[in-house]
């Protein structure tokens, strides 16, 4: 069974700074996917960044990227010059790729992260 | 950019009601999902579909509800007789192969 851990319920961060949010997971499969997910107080889901075990470079996006660390199996997501709107909670989720078909992702429990002015 | 849109976007019920929650998702998606957010915790999944039928439920995927993909554009989860614990945010997603798109949800409370 897969299973993400998410260890920061809350962070908060200065304007303009770079944040790391932690993501660890566990699964015994040999092919997976990595993804982060912004909710807004809003409630909708946004993706914002996609790594897949297999990819030797560390996914990026504008200003986030994912800390790909395989052998201690985290996922950490880098958010570059913090913005005031980055103010949301975040989802880090696993998808298993060994088996064809729709494949449903497992979420941690999120951090809400707070950006102050 | 095309959207996975979900209607309605609330919905209050009384317990043992029927619901139906609709989804278009985007149009040239194959994977379909619904997933449900219990207030203030992570998102759990219930079910995928493809080729018109359930990939893989969950177990709070039980007889009280149901999928369907009526015509080429919705998606709707059914929820026979719902009960207080199906208060929460249902979230439908559509997914080329990778990554999953999420629409807007529906916030359902019931009474």
């Amino acid at each position: 069974a897969q299973k993400i851990t998410q260890t920061q319920p809350g962070m908060f961060v200065q304007e303009k700074e770079a944040v790391t949010l932690d993501c660890t997971y566990d699964t015994s499969d040999q092919s997976y996917g990595l993804f982060w997910y912004k909710q807004p107080s809003s409630g909708e889901m946004i993706f914002l960044i996609y790594q897949g075990s297999y990819d030797e470079q560390n996914a990026t996006e504008g200003r986030y990227s994912l800390n790909f660390q395989k052998a201690r199996k985290s996922a950490n997501l880098v958010i570059s010059a913090s913005q005031l709107g980055d103010s949301a909670m975040y989802f880090c989720a696993m998808r298993a790729q060994e088996i064809q078909g729709a494949q449903k992702l497992v979420f941690g429990q999120g951090t809400r992260l707070t950006i102050n002015p | 950019e095309p959207e996975v849109t979900q209607t309605p976007s609330h919905q209050v019920t009384q317990m043992g009601q029927e619901v139906i929650l609709r989804c278009v998702p985007i149009s040239n998606h194959l994977y379909f999902y619904w997933y449900r957010q219990i207030l203030g915790q992570k998102v759990e999944f219930l079910v995928s579909f493809y080729n018109n039928e359930i990939s893989e439920k969950s177990e709070i995927f039980d007889d009280q509800f149901s999928v369907e993909r009526p015509d080429g554009s919705n998606f709707t989860l059914k929820i026979r007789s719902t009960k207080l614990e199906d208060s929460a945010m249902y979230f439908c997603a559509s997914s080329p192969w990778e990554t999953q798109y999420f629409g807007p949800g529906t916030r359902l409370l019931v009474l």
